[in-house]
């Protein structure tokens, strides 16, 4: 069964630093997905990373995926405020179903 | 378009009613899912569907019905509701092309309280 951790759980941080948010999985995938929620609102997808080594960047935020590691890195650069809000990484199940497990998300604030 | 709506947004329900908490997209997204998220649990996946007609079972599915008649509709049932079941549901949809699914556009949510 496929389990998603994100570590940490929290993050506070002052502005203008780097931090690295991390996705760990149980099992096998070929897929993984960063959203971002902010307070009371939907989620919005940041990033689809679908082969080992993949790279993706948007801004100040940048992911990786490391399949043999079964792991994922949401790093942010010279933070600012408006990044402020819930993480979330989600892994997709292989072989015959095709589920897509989120983590507990990563609540991050950022401080002016 | 429209994307992923969602009615009602918000419900209140007595222990022991059922509802159907509606869900659709006009993106002819092949993928549809149901997800609920509480303080500290993240989203946890209820039931999801590859096509029409083809539904299955997610990490906890158990008080909850769906059906997929058409593309473009995935209809969440709650078939007597539980205290447990106060959450905020969100349906996504995404394109699904062969054994990959990319990413989920998800619609605004419907805030559930049962008393």
């Amino acid at each position: 069964e496929l389990k998603v951790e994100q570590n940490p759980l929290f993050l506070s941080m002052q502005e203008g630093k780097n931090y690295t948010i991390y996705c760990n999985y149980s099992t096998t995938s070929d897929r993984l997905y960063w959203y971002r929620q902010d307070p009371g609102k939907s989620l919005e997808s940041l990033f689809v990373l679908l082969s080992n080594g993949a790279v993706k960047q948007e801004g100040r935020l940048m992911a990786s995926l490391d399949t043999k590691a079964r792991l994922s890195t949401l790093h942010i650069t010279a933070a600012v405020h408006d990044l402020s809000a819930t993480y979330f990484c989600a892994v997709g199940t292989m072989n015959r179903d095709d589920k897509i497990i989120f983590g507990k998300g990563t609540r991050l604030h950022i401080l002016p | 378009n429209a994307g992923v709506t969602q009615t009602p947004k918000f419900q209140v329900l007595k222990t022991g009613q059922s509802m159907t908490l509606q869900c659709a997209q006009d993106m002819n997204h092949e993928y549809m899912s149901w997800y609920r998220q509480d303080p500290g649990m993240g989203l946890r996946l209820i039931h999801y569907s590859v096509g029409a007609g083809i539904t299955d079972q997610g990490e906890v599915p158990n008080g909850y019905n769906v059906s997929r008649s058409t593309t473009e509709d995935f209809p969440l049932r709650l078939l007597s509701a539980a205290p447990s079941q106060t959450s905020v549901y969100f349906c996504a949809s995404s394109y699904h092309i062969g054994t990959l699914t990319y990413e989920q556009y998800f619609g605004p949510g419907t805030r559930l309280t049962v008393t």
